[in-house]
């Protein structure tokens, strides 16, 4: 059974640093693994996905890494902004069956002003 | 173009009653997902339907869950006799459904339900 946990459970850190948020799974037989975040009150927002064959993908100041062997995933946010403050969760796909996602308990961000 | 919406977004109920819960997922979305968030804890997968095939319900925790999809349209979960554990947030999501890799999930606001 596919077991996906985040440490930190939470975490704050001053506006403008670096931070990286860890992943990790223990069954490396997936598909592609996505990062979203979780607003209070709003849904899942997909923020990078990224394929099984594929070592990491960026968008603006996030960028992802996969080890597919290690099990092991994390998201790098550049210069954190304020807004940046909500839950993220990672979630994977399995190899085989439906596309059901199995998700992580997440990292609650704040960043201080 | 609208997301996917979720009704009601919030739900009171008292245990022992039913409630019905609906998403309509995004147009031309094949594939629809619910899923569960008891306070403090992950999602929960709990039912996919993809097209005409037969939904796959290996996530429902008990016979008092069910789910219908008309179609590839509006979904509706019912769950009979709540109780009190039955307290979460239901998150709908659908997603084109082609292309195992690359297919991304979007999400609905949720529905939160409070068994008293």
């Amino acid at each position: 059974k596919q077991e996906v946990t985040q440490i930190p459970a939470a975490l704050s850190v001053p506006e403008g640093e670096n931070l990286v948020l860890n992943c990790s799974f223990t069954d490396s037989a997936i598909y592609n693994l996505q990062w979203f975040r979780q607003d209070p009150g709003k849904g899942l927002t997909s923020l990078l996905l990224i394929q099984s064959s594929q070592r990491e993908q960026t968008s603006g100041r996030l960028n992802a890494s996969l080890d597919k062997s290690s099990g092991r995933s994390t998201l790098y946010i550049a210069a954190s902004q304020p807004g940046d403050s909500a839950t993220y969760l990672c979630a994977v796909r399995r190899m085989f069956g439906n596309e059901k996602l199995t998700f992580g308990t997440g990292t609650r961000l704040t960043i201080i002003p | 173009g609208a997301g996917v919406s979720q009704s009601p977004s919030n739900k009171v109920t008292e245990k022992g009653k039913d409630v019905e819960l609906r998403c309509d997922p995004i147009s031309g979305h094949t594939a629809l997902y619910w899923y569960r968030q008891r306070l403090g804890q992950g999602l929960e997968f709990l039912i996919y339907f993809q097209g005409n095939s037969a939904p796959d319900k290996s996530g429902l925790p008990s016979d008092r869950f069910s789910a219908e999809r008309t179609g590839e349209s509006v979904s509706t979960l019912t769950i009979q006799r709540t109780q009190q554990e039955d307290s979460a947030v239901y998150l709908c999501a659908s997603s084109l459904g082609r292309g195992w890799l690359t297919d991304t999930q979007y999400f609905g606001p949720g529905t939160r339900l409070t068994v008293l």
